[in-house]
């Protein structure tokens, strides 16, 4: 089965603390891609990283990280020194490459609410 | 750039009205999506479409109709609205290559009916 499980609903912190979203995939494909997306309380979706099956090299862009790791098949983001403006729903998405269609499983998505 | 636009941002059906929701994308994918997302959950996938003419169903079909006459428009189409039917729609499209794979959404629409 493809599954994208993101275990926290909420996550509430104070300004400027770092913080990390879980996110957790299922799949019998050995090449797919997964996706992490931003919901801010205006509803549209807005496109923050992709990450290839065949690329665990982790990145860094800004005060954003993420962190592959196929062996426990997660696929977490940590948002550094966190601002008011993160508030927002993030999330995990997964595409499995044998579907040639592009369509993306969602998990539940994670509430992050960054108090001032 | 207009990416993916959707008509319209809210819309109040009666139970057993019908309506469609109009998406068109200015990027030329090939593919194209419709989502729902109900109060705190992830977005589920209603239809889609591979290309102009070609649409299959996804997991909550059911209610909806769909059809792909050309390259830039996905209309969704709700016959015999129902209150299971409450809920934001997201239309999307993206690349088919390996490499562009990310998906670019609309604005949304928010549909309620009573």
């Amino acid at each position: 089965a493809q599954k994208v499980t993101q275990a926290q609903t909420e996550i509430s912190v104070v300004e400027k603390e770092d913080v990390t979203l879980d996110c957790v995939y299922e799949t019998r494909d050995t090449t797919y891609y997964l996706f992490w997306y931003k919901q801010p309380p205006s509803g549209e979706l807005v496109f923050l990283i992709r990450r290839n099956s065949f690329d665990e090299q982790n990145e860094i862009s800004g005060r954003y990280s993420w962190n592959f790791q196929k062996s426990t098949s997660s696929f977490n983001f940590t948002i550094t020194a966190s601002q008011v403006v993160d508030s927002a729903v993030y999330f995990c998405a997964l595409v499995f490459g044998s579907s040639n269609t592009g369509k993306l499983i969602f998990g539940q998505g994670t509430t992050l609410q960054v108090k001032p | 750039n207009a990416g993916v636009t959707q008509t319209p941002k809210f819309r109040i059906l009666k139970i057993g009205q019908s309506m469609t929701l109009q998406c068109t994308q200015d990027m030329n994918h090939n593919y194209m999506y419709w989502y729902r997302q109900d109060p705190g959950m992830g977005l589920k996938l209603i239809y889609y479409s591979v290309g102009a003419g070609i649409t299959d169903k996804g997991e909550v079909p059911n209610g909806y109709n769909v059809s792909r006459s050309t390259t830039e428009d996905f209309p969704l189409r709700l016959e015999l609205a129902a209150p299971s039917q409450t809920s934001v729609y997201f239309c999307a499209s993206s690349y088919s290559t390996r490499e562009n794979t990310e998906a670019f959404f609309g604005q949304g629409t928010r549909l309620t009916v009573v």
